[in-house]
């Protein structure tokens, strides 16, 4: 199991909000490294969504947002879009096990 | 534009090793790392590795230690990463991804990532 935990599904009608939690402990996002998340479409190879906790690439559109707070993180995406059903990753770094890059276990959003 | 090409697909028996590459292109290679993530068949993703293209250091995930390998090539600008004793487990799509610093970041993510690499182990 992923040492960032996410919950394996949500979804949520068109139109709607819907938040994803990356929960983390002391040794990775409780000890203040950044949180990143990422977007797989079915298929394809993942795709930077929100990088340094907060901060969106170019071109990815601003109903998709993102904060830290403590051990544990989110993800916000608005105004929700038949498109935006994906898997979702968060990624940090974890200095168990001599220090790692690790990804959360993954949560699959599902447009109704 | 930036982008991370992968070899092709590979079928190899238990036991076995298997080689993939990722070659870089429209970027200065040596200014990003870069990062091997496997995801098993309806698994998550899983990092496996990083190393420097600069230097040529690594960092490999405790999991692989002492069955994998990361290398990489400046003249072409090619990562390779090569893991040893096949199992059935190691059956997986294989992606690089360029991490942010050239450099062992722990605040480092990956912004451009391959299109991944099939490897089948089967008997």
């Amino acid at each position: 199991q992923s040492v960032l935990t996410q919950p394996p599904s949500v979804s949520g009608a068109p139109g709607q909000r819907v938040t994803i939690s990356c929960t983390g402990s002391s040794s990775n996002i409780g000890a203040g490294y950044d949180v990143h998340w990422y977007q797989q479409l079915p298929g394809t190879a993942p795709k930077l969504l929100i990088y340094d906790n907060n901060i969106r690439p170019s071109g990815v559109p601003d109903r998709f947002s993102a904060s830290k707070s403590g051990s544990s993180a989110s993800l916000a995406i608005t105004g929700l879009q038949a498109e935006d059903e994906a898997d979702y990753y968060c990624q940090s770094y974890d200095t168990s096990l001599s220090g790692s890059w690790v990804f959360g276990g993954g949560t699959k959003l599902t447009v109704l | 534009q930036v982008q991370l090409v992968q070899s092709g697909a590979e079928v190899k028996k238990p036991g076995a090793s298997v080689k993939v590459s990722c070659k870089a292109s429209a970027y200065t290679f040596t200014t990003y790392g870069i990062n091997w993530v496997r995801q098993a068949p309806g698994q998550g993703l899983e990092w496996m590795g990083w190393i420097s293209t600069f230097n040529g250091n690594t960092k490999y995930a405790q999991k692989f230690q002492g069955r994998v390998t990361m290398t990489t090539d400046t003249s072409t600008s090619t990562a390779h990463v090569d893991l040893r004793s096949l199992t059935s487990d190691d059956t997986a799509v294989y992606f690089c991804a360029r991490g942010s610093n050239w450099y062992s970041d722990p605040r480092a993510y990956m912004d451009v990532w391959g299109k991944g690499t099939t490897v089948t182990v089967s008997s």
